[in-house]
C-alpha cells in the first residue's frame, strides 16, 4: 500500500527554527508537495520538490532525498502566524496525489 | 479572479437526505478534484475530472456522484447521506496533472450528517 508518515504535532518557539519530516512509500514518484493549512481553511501551496536537494524560498526550505523516501520542511525565524498544519503530498506513478495526515505546528511566544 | 468557490460553507443533513455541493473555478483549469478531510486526517480523493464530460473515481467514491458538464463547474452529489459522510469537503483545480502543477483549493464545505 501507499503510505506517507509525518509527526502528528510539533511545538516550537517564536523566532526559532523547526524541521518537519515526511517519509513516504508510494508506487512510483513524480514529485512531492508541501502545503500549509490554517485551522478551518483550505490548504495553500508552499513548495514542490522533484529532484534531490534543498529548495529555499524565503523563510521556508524543503529538502528531498528520493533514495531514502524522505523530505523535510524547514521553517526559520518562526512567527505566530506560522501556527498551522503542514501537509506532505506525493505524486505517484499514476499522477495521483497521495496526502499525509499533516503535522500540526504550535508556535509559543 | 475568484479562483475556486464552493457553496454552501456549512450544512447539516439528516440521515437519508440528499444534497449537492457546488464547485466553480474561473481559471480555465482542465482538472478538477473533490476531496474529503476528516479531523486529524489527510485529504482523501473522492472523484476527479480531466475535462468537461470526463470523470473518474478516486480513493473513496462510494456514496457520491459527480458530473462535469462545463469546464467551470464540478458539483458533488450525496445520495442517502450517512453519518460517515460527516467531513469537510474541498474542491480543487489545476491546469494539468503534470507534476509541476499545483492544485488550487476552494474554502471548503463543512457537512454534518445527523
Amino acid at each position: 500500500g501507499q503510505n506517507i508518515d509525518q509527526p502528528t504535532e510539533m511545538t516550537a518557539t517564536e523566532g526559532a527554527i523547526v524541521q518537519i519530516n515526511c517519509t513516504y512509500q508510494t508506487s512510483g514518484f513524480n514529485g512531492l508537495f508541501w502545503y500549509q493549512q490554517h485551522a478551518g481553511e483550505a490548504p495553500t501551496f508552499l513548495s514542490y520538490n522533484v529532484l534531490d536537494g534543498l529548495e529555499e524560498k524565503g523563510r521556508f526550505s524543503s529538502f528531498l532525498s528520493r533514495s531514502k523516501g524522505y523530505s523535510y520542511l524547514l521553517l526559520k525565524e518562526l512567527q505566530m502566524k506560522d501556527s498551522a498544519s503542514y501537509l506532505c503530498a506525493v505524486i505517484d506513478s499514476n499522477y495521483q496525489l497521495i496526502w499525509g495526515a499533516g503535522t500540526k505546528l504550535i508556535i509559543k511566544p | 479572479n475568484a479562483g475556486v468557490t464552493q457553496t454552501p460553507k456549512f450544512r447539516i443533513l439528516k440521515i437519508g437526505q440528499s444534497m449537492t455541493l457546488q464547485c466553480t473555478q474561473d481559471m480555465n483549469h482542465n482538472y478538477m478534484y473533490w476531496y474529503r478531510q476528516d479531523p486529524g486526517m489527510g485529504l482523501k480523493l473522492i472523484y476527479y475530472s480531466v475535462g468537461a464530460g470526463i470523470t473518474d473515481k478516486g480513493e473513496v467514491p462510494n456514496g457520491y456522484n459527480v458530473s462535469r458538464s462545463t469546464t467551470e463547474d464540478f458539483p458533488l452529489r450525496l445520495e442517502l447521506a450517512a453519518p460517515s459522510q460527516t467531513s469537510v469537503y474541498f474542491c480543487a483545480s489545476s491546469y494539468t496533472r503534470d507534476r509541476v502543477e499545483t492544485q488550487y483549493f476552494g474554502p471548503g464545505t463543512r457537512l454534518l450528517v445527523l
